[in-house]
């Protein structure tokens, strides 16, 4: 069964202090691995997709990475409209995804 | 560009009564929707998928349904909420490709009572 780790469950950092969240997993054949925002009471919006080892994709403060068994997602000197909930997921050899129970994310100015 | 609908955003309903919920996508054709939904502080869980009308696959056994009486439309349904259906329900859609992304819709929040 695939399995979804994230860490720490919360974050708290103020305006302009960089760190990484961490997303383990534990699949049978990747196919991608996808990080999503989401606000509170809003549906997951779509932020990456990587696909093998070694990809790197980057957007504004944002930047993901993958290995083989764990993806980082690194903000870079955050803003107060960067705290969400962020969340990870792997897609094994079907359609489905599979979903870490988030990280929720907490920048004050 | 491709739009994602749900409604309705926010239902209160007493235990034993019926539940209806509406997806629809616009801008795409044939493609694969699903049904999450999302208790506090868990992840998502997959309830049900869709690759064409009338195909619908269950993840979860449940007191719950689901139904694609148009290429662009999924509906969940219940014949009798339990208290433990309260949660966030989510619909996405994806181009049924493989790799291809998950895109969500805003979701309903339901309350059983």
């Amino acid at each position: 069964e695939d399995q979804v780790t994230q860490s720490p469950e919360a974050l708290r950092l103020q305006e302009g202090e960089s760190s990484s969240l961490n997303c383990s997993y534990t699949v049978s054949g990747l196919r991608g691995l996808f990080w999503y925002r989401q606000d509170p009471g809003k549906g997951p919006e779509f932020l990456f997709t990587l696909y093998s080892a070694g990809e790197e994709k980057e957007k504004e403060r944002l930047k993901a990475t993958l290995t083989k068994k764990e993806s980082f997602l690194h903000i870079t000197a955050p803003k107060p409209e960067d705290s969400a909930t962020y969340l990870c997921a792997v897609q094994a050899n079907d359609y489905k995804l599979s979903f870490g129970a988030g990280t929720t994310v907490t920048v004050r100015a | 560009s491709q739009t994602i609908h749900q409604w309705p955003a926010t239902l209160v309903q007493p235990v034993g009564s019926p539940l209806s919920l509406e997806c629809t996508v616009e801008g795409t054709s044939n493609p694969n929707l699903y049904w999450y939904r999302q208790a506090a502080g868990r992840g998502l869980q997959l309830l049900f998928y869709s690759v064409g009308i009338g195909q619908i696959s269950s993840e979860v056994p449940q007191n719950l349904s689901a139904s694609r009486p148009q290429d662009r439309q999924f509906i969940l349904s219940s014949k009798k909420l339990l208290l433990s259906d309260s949660g966030f329900y989510l619909c996405a859609w994806s181009t049924g490709q493989s790799q291809e992304t998950q895109y969500f819709g805003p979701g309903t929040r339901l309350l059983v009572l």
